[in-house]
């Protein structure tokens, strides 16, 4: 079946690294754009950035511009977010979602959990 | 960057009531809105897409509305298990901001 995968989550310190991977099953992965969603404790959703099909176009929210880097692996059906100069605010769920073309995000993963803390 | 809100921020309603949530972006979209459903501790569920389309399996309930700057998400008759906060969000070009959300209770 269709199914999104995160993992990677954990606890980190502020100012370290992280990478996030999702793993992509059921569907032809290399045909659709795919998005990073995250949602801090008891708040709305945040989008996170977003990869064209072939990783050629990337875009990210302002808030994480500079310190994340988006990309994706069409050969292993893998997406990632790596994750640099990590803050406290950062501390969220973040979910990888399947971008489809006439708008909206239609397959979710479970979300992965990244907590920032000294 | 294009700003969105919702209106309101929370609403409490009756079995039934017929319910309506509304999202304003601050810059003409077109009809490159969609909803989201979020129940309580589960992952994000696409609704409606292109502002009005319906996704494959969502009840008929359900309906959306608007282009340009104002949209409206429509509840025809609320059922105990549409206890969520719906989300919109643009997806003209980046970034595909969201709405603050909507929660929605039973009165």
């Amino acid at each position: 079946q269709v199914q999104l995968v995160e993992s990677g989550g954990g606890v980190v310190q502020p100012g370290r690294p992280l990478r996030l991977s999702c793993a992509a099953s059921g569907f032809t992965f290399n045909n659709y754009a795919m998005d990073w969603v995250r949602q801090a404790p008891g708040k709305g959703l945040e989008w996170v950035a977003v990869t064209s099909y072939e990783g050629g176009n990337k875009y990210y929210a302002d808030s994480v511009k500079g310190r994340f880097t988006i990309s994706r692996d069409n050969f292993k059906n893998m997406l990632y977010l790596e994750m640099d100069s990590l803050r406290v605010e950062d501390t969220a769920v973040y979910y990888c979602a399947r971008a489809v073309p006439r708008g909206g995000l239609d397959i979710w993963g479970q979300g992965t959990t990244v907590i920032v803390s000294s | 960057d294009i700003q969105m809100t919702q209106s309101p921020s929370s609403l409490s309603a009756s079995i039934g009531d017929r319910v309506t949530i509304s999202c304003r972006a601050s810059q003409d979209i077109s009809n490159y809105l969609v909803w989201y459903q979020q129940k309580p501790g589960k992952v994000p569920k696409l609704l409606i897409y292109a502002a009005s389309t319906l996704q494959s399996g969502v009840p008929s309930r359900f309906s959306g509305s608007g282009s340009g700057t104002d949209f409206t998400l429509t509840i025809s008759s609320l059922l105990p298990e549409d206890v969520a906060t719906y989300y919109c969000q643009k997806y003209d070009s980046a970034p595909h901001t969201f709405g603050p959300g909507t929660k929605v209770d039973i009165k």
